[in-house]
Order: C-alpha cells, then structure tokens, then sequence
C-alpha cells in the first residue's frame, strides 16, 4: 500500500516554463488536494477535488491548473511559472465518510524551484 | 485573512517536562480541529484530532483541548521527548456547505526539545 506518491520529488524550472506535478494515490478516496508551504506561511490550500470529474479553488488558485479524470490521479499544472510559485508543495487524500473521515493523508512531497 | 492561525513559530522545552502548543481560529463553522506533525524532508503526518462537541480529546501523551467561546485550541504533549522535535501544525474544518470539508492550516510551530 503504498498512499499518497508525488513524483517528481524535486525540480528546477526557469521563469516561463511549464510542467505537471503528478499526484497518486491507492487508497481510493474520493477527496484529494494541493498544498504549498512556504516558510511562515504553513500549508496553504491550492486546489482541491471532491471526486472524479470534480475540482474547486482553495485559498491561493492562480498560477494553477488541476483537473480529476480518475480517482487515482490529481496533477497539479503551472502553465507559466514564476519565482513566486517557488515552494514544497503537498498532495493529500482522504475518504469522504466513514471513521477517520477527516484526516487527510500527505505525500512526501515535490521541492520546486523557480529561477 | 488567515482564518487559523499559530501565534508562535518556535518553541523550545527541555525533554521530561510538557510543551504546549496554540492554535486560534476565526471561523466558527469549523466543526472539526486537527493537529499535525512533520519532520524534515517529509510530508504532514496526523497526530490527533477533535471535535467541535469535545473540549478534550487524549491519546497517550498527547492531549487536545478545545475552548470553542474563545475560539483556542492546545496541544499538550507530556512528558516530551527529543523525537518530538519537529514542525506542528494545527488544521480545521467544517463539514457545512459552505466549506466542503476542506481543512485550512496554520502557519506551524517548530518544537525543540533538548535532551
């Protein structure tokens, strides 16, 4: 069982550049989000997907593209990046009912650097 | 408008005694409260949770407490131990419509605990 798997696990882009963060999980749950934590900022909420063909804007969207074609899979896509899109970002999953419902389970990780 | 917030970004006790770790929202839809814990290099993993109906929740060493009038909640780990060291982050959320059980998180507090 291996949980919540982010590839890649560190990237360095230029200014301009695109690319996908991929995110899979094999625990079948419906909810999965993105997060970036930023060092005095926490974890902030990017964008986030209720289940399968569904996906709604957190608390900081712009610069970011996801889409939910599977249960499996959430990419998280930056068209365009920026120096400001530099952080650690986070997958996480969870069920939508049932006990432990609300506890989101993480992947390791995706170090993405911007120059 | 950062919706939970920890006040302190660093705390440092000696190993033995307790740390108590703060958290305070603003949202009072929030009917669910979560404290996370992440160590370098490594995703958030789930430490403890509460409910909005619950002033105490306890697992082991670790205690949360709830004051829903003062919108506050703690994390008291007794006693601590130096494998406590890392990042702790608090999280809330709300099953309502207007908030599709999403969680926000808080900007975290690293603890230190010295041998």
């Amino acid at each position: 069982n291996a949980g919540v798997t982010q590839t890649p696990k560190f990237q360095v882009l230029k200014t301009g550049q695109s690319m996908t963060l991929q995110c899979a999980q094999d625990m079948n749950h419906e909810y999965m989000s993105w997060y970036r934590q930023d060092p005095g900022m926490g974890l902030r909420l990017i964008h986030y997907s209720v289940g399968a063909g569904i996906t709604d804007q957190g608390e900081v969207p712009n610069g970011y593209n996801v889409s939910r074609s599977t249960t499996e899979d959430f990419p998280l896509r930056l068209l365009s990046a920026a120096p400001s899109q530099t952080s650690v970002y986070f997958c996480a999953s969870r069920s939508q009912g049932g006990s432990g419902a609300n506890v989101l389970t993480f992947g390791a990780g995706s170090r993405l650097t911007v120059l | 408008d950062q919706q939970v917030k920890q006040n302190s970004p660093s705390l440092s006790v000696q190993e033995g005694r307790i740390s108590i770790l703060n958290c305070d929202y603003t949202n009072s839809m929030f009917d669910y409260f979560l404290w996370y814990k992440k160590y370098p290099a490594e995703g958030p993993t789930f430490l403890i949770s509460i409910s909005s109906i619950k002033d105490k929740n306890e697992d082991g060493r670790f205690t949360v407490f709830l004051n829903k009038s003062a919108k506050h909640l703690s994390l008291h780990i007794v006693p601590s131990q130096p494998g406590d060291s890392a990042v702790y982050f608090c999280a809330a959320g709300g099953h309502g419509s207007s908030n599709t059980g999403k969680l926000i998180f808080g900007q975290g507090t690293t603890l230190q605990v010295k041998p």
